[in-house]
């Protein structure tokens, strides 16, 4: 079965100070991957989506950057974070090759980041 | 753009009674509606989804409606439990490519109180 592992799972980090944010899926080949950010009591805001190796895609200006260096890992990174950058940042995958035919997409358990 | 909208934002309910939200989505092209609830401080999770050929969908107490014409669906519970309480999102699928995109509603709180 497929699983997914996000790292770590609470981050204390000064402003100013850069990010690394790792997610790996297990079980499966060529996944879509999604970076989301929540804000406390907030809805779901989608990052960054990849459908293959180095293939990403940003839906939101911002100081994050995306990497996607193997099949089934999923990196999200910053040079120097900012107050506005705290959240619970989720990563997601779905299955590939689906052409226009929906499909689910499965949460890891999410990084709760605090900026101080 | 695209969006979906989700109402209503917070719902209360006794514990027994039934809950229902309802979300509009804008993309002709979507063909996929998942839902998923997320409880205090965890990830979303996969309650229950269905395909635009499919009008309704049930599992147990939960069951999704779907009207393509008028471009909305809807998350019934029925009997609710206090351990029901949690955020409930909808989601459409983008209809274009081969993203696997999904874009979500803003979310509704559901309190079950007992």
């Amino acid at each position: 079965s497929q699983t997914i592992h996000q790292w770590p799972a609470t981050l204390v980090q000064p402003v100013g100070s850069p990010l690394s944010l790792e997610c790996t899926v297990e079980g499966t080949s060529n996944p879509n991957l999604y970076w989301y950010r929540q804000a406390a009591g907030r809805g779901l805001q989608l990052l960054f989506y990849s459908v293959g190796i180095g293939q990403i895609s940003s839906e939101v200006p911002q100081n994050l950057s995306a990497s996607r260096p193997q099949d089934r890992q999923f990196i999200l990174s910053s040079k120097k974070l900012l107050l506005s950058d705290s959240g619970f940042y989720l990563c997601a995958w779905s299955g590939g090759f689906t052409g226009a035919r929906g499909q689910p997409q499965h949460f890891g358990d999410g990084t709760r980041l605090s900026i101080l | 753009g695209e969006n979906v909208e989700q109402h209503p934002s917070t719902l209360s309910v006794q514990e027994g009674d039934s809950a229902v939200i309802k979300c509009t989505y804008s993309d002709s092209a979507s063909n996929y509606f998942p839902w998923y609830k997320q409880e205090l401080g965890k990830r979303p999770q996969l309650i229950i989804d269905i395909r635009s050929n499919v009008g309704e969908k049930k599992d147990q107490r939960i069951a999704v409606t779907l009207n393509k014409t008028a471009k909305h669906f809807s998350l019934h519970i029925t009997e609710t439990q206090p351990e029901d309480s949690a955020v409930y999102f909808c989601a459409a699928s983008m209809g274009s490519g081969n993203t696997g995109k999904l874009i979500f509603g803003q979310g509704t709180t559901l309190q079950v109180k007992p």
